[in-house]
C-alpha cells in the first residue's frame, strides 16, 4: 500500500515570497490533515478536511495561509507571503476515519521550509 | 495550544534497558495515541488506547491510561538502538481533532 506522498521535501525561500506544498493521501482515506511542526515541538494542526470540505481551520493563519483539497483527494497548502516564523516542517496526514471516533493517522515524510 | 505534555523531555538509556515516558493532558478524551518520529521523518503510529481501557500491549510496547489523573505512560521494554527517536502522545476528544504533545527525545546507547 502506498503511503502519504508529499513534495517538495525541502524548500528555501526569502521572506515575503510564496511557497506551495502538495500532498497525496492514501487511497480511500477521507480525512486529510496539514500539521505544522516547528523544530523541537510537537505537530500543530493547521487544517482538517473531510473529503473536500473543511472540518477545522481554526488554527490556520488565514491572512497568509490557504489550503484546498480538490475532488476530495490531493491537497495543496500555500503560504503567501512567508515570514521568518513560518520556518518549519509541514506534515500531511490522512486517516480512514474522522478523529474522535478512533483511528490512526498516517503521515507523509514532511516538507521542510526554511524562510531566510 | 498543545493538550499533552510529555515527561521527560529527553531520556538517555543503555541498550537492553526499559524506557518509560509519561504524558499528561488537560481535558476529557475519547482516545490517546502514541507516535514515533525518527529524525527528519514523518510520524508513525504506535498504539491507540481508548478512554475505557486501562492498559494495552503491542510487542515490546506497553501503554497505560489513567483517566482520573489524566495521564498515560509508554513503556518500551528491552530497548534497542533503533528505538532512538522522538515519541509523542496525542489526544482525541470531542473536538474531533488529534492534538499532539511536545514529545520525549529517547536516545538508546549501544
Amino acid at each position: 500500500e502506498a503511503g502519504v506522498a508529499q513534495s517538495p521535501r525541502y524548500k528555501i525561500i526569502e521572506k515575503r515570497q510564496s511557497v506551495a506544498f502538495w500532498c497525496n493521501p492514501i487511497s480511500g482515506h477521507a480525512t486529510l490533515y496539514w500539521y505544522q511542526q516547528i523544530l523541537g515541538q510537537g505537530p500543530k494542526l493547521l487544517i482538517q478536511f473531510q473529503n473536500n470540505g473543511v472540518v477545522d481551520d481554526s488554527q490556520l493563519p488565514k491572512d497568509r495561509f490557504s489550503a484546498e483539497r480538490l475532488k476530495g483527494v490531493d491537497s495543496t497548502l500555500k503560504i503567501q507571503p512567508a515570514k521568518l516564523e513560518d520556518s518549519a516542517v509541514y506534515l500531511c496526514a490522512s486517516s480512514l476515519e474522522v478523529q474522535g471516533s478512533g483511528g490512526e493517522l498516517f503521515f507523509g515524510e514532511g516538507s521542510r521550509l526554511t524562510v531566510l | 495550544s498543545q493538550q499533552g505534555e510529555e515527561d521527560p523531555q529527553a531520556l538517555s538509556i543503555q541498550e537492553g534497558e526499559n524506557a518509560t515516558m509519561n504524558c499528561s493532558y488537560k481535558t476529557s478524551i475519547n482516545n490517546l495515541q502514541w507516535y514515533r518520529q525518527n529524525s527528519g521523518r514523518g510520524l508513525v503510529h504506535l498504539i491507540l488506547i481508548r478512554s475505557n481501557e486501562r492498559e494495552k500491549h503491542s510487542g515490546r510496547l506497553r501503554v497505560t491510561l489513567d483517566t482520573s489523573k489524566k495521564s498515560s505512560s509508554l513503556l518500551i521494554t528491552a530497548s534497542r538502538a533503533a528505538d532512538t527517536a522522538s515519541y509523542f502522545c496525542a489526544t482525541s476528544g470531542s473536538a474531533r481533532q488529534l492534538t499532539f504533545g511536545s514529545g520525549t527525545q529517547l536516545t538508546v546507547l549501544p
